[in-house]
């Protein structure tokens, strides 16, 4: 089992520019939800999908999209990036149905750098 | 809303102390909480959950847990440290209407001296 995968593992992007990360989450899981960590300090909600749609939302802009394809795996999309969106983004996936009681499996992570 | 406080952004203790990181939650709903653990470069693991039935969690690397719901706290111990128990370990908290949605803490980093 390979767990949660990430790509890439760290990325460059200038200002205004977008970006894609990509997730692959752990056999079994349905449910893929991104979190957004800046330097010092806990992981930040972004989103999570389920069955290929949008199921909860954090505080992000509409600038931060994203998308579940029908093998689970998911994208994470920014537009128009800022200096300020530079961070670590986990993603973390889980098995929807046990009403809370699933953990969930987070990846490594994408190292984002906005310059 | 649901928040967490993690008191003290670092913690410092010798090989073979106690170790305690406080953890404090807010939720109206009975909570979901967790403790993870991170190092360096690396995603998030979990330690141990509370998910309401002891109050008393184990969880792995010989970590526990207790949930006390008067004080609003879920303390992590450690009855001896060791130097791989240094990390970044966060405390996170989940409603039952929002399952897998994460609120967590702001961390604390634990340093072991040798």
């Amino acid at each position: 089992d390979a767990g949660v995968t990430q790509s890439p593992t760290h990325l460059i992007k200038t200002r205004g520019q977008q970006v894609t990360l990509r997730c692959s989450p752990k056999s079994g899981h349905d449910t893929v939800s991104w979190y957004q960590q800046a330097l010092g300090q806990g992981p930040q909600f972004i989103f999570q999908y389920y069955e290929e749609e949008e199921r909860q939302r954090g505080n992000f802009p509409d600038r931060f999209s994203g998308h579940q394809f029908p093998n689970y795996s998911s994208e994470l999309n920014v537009n128009a990036l800022l200096l300020g969106d530079s961070a670590l983004y986990l993603c973390a996936s889980s098995l929807l149905g046990q009403r809370g009681n699933t953990e969930a499996f987070f990846g490594q992570g994408t190292r984002l750098t906005v310059v | 809303a649901q928040s967490v406080t993690q008191l003290g952004s670092h913690v410092s203790v010798s090989e073979g102390a106690l170790v305690l990181l406080r953890c404090n939650y807010s939720s109206s709903v009975p909570p979901y909480l967790f403790w993870y653990v991170q190092y360096p470069n690396q995603g998030l693991q979990l330690l141990l959950k509370y998910t309401s039935a002891a109050t008393l969690v184990k969880g792995i690397n010989g970590f526990e847990a207790e949930f006390k719901k008067s004080e609003t706290s879920f303390h992590l111990t450690k009855p001896s440290a060791h130097m791989s128990d240094a990390a970044e370990y966060f405390c996170a908290v989940s409603d039952r209407d929002s399952s897998y949605k994460l609120i967590f803490g702001s961390g604390t980093r634990l340093l072991v001296r040798p």
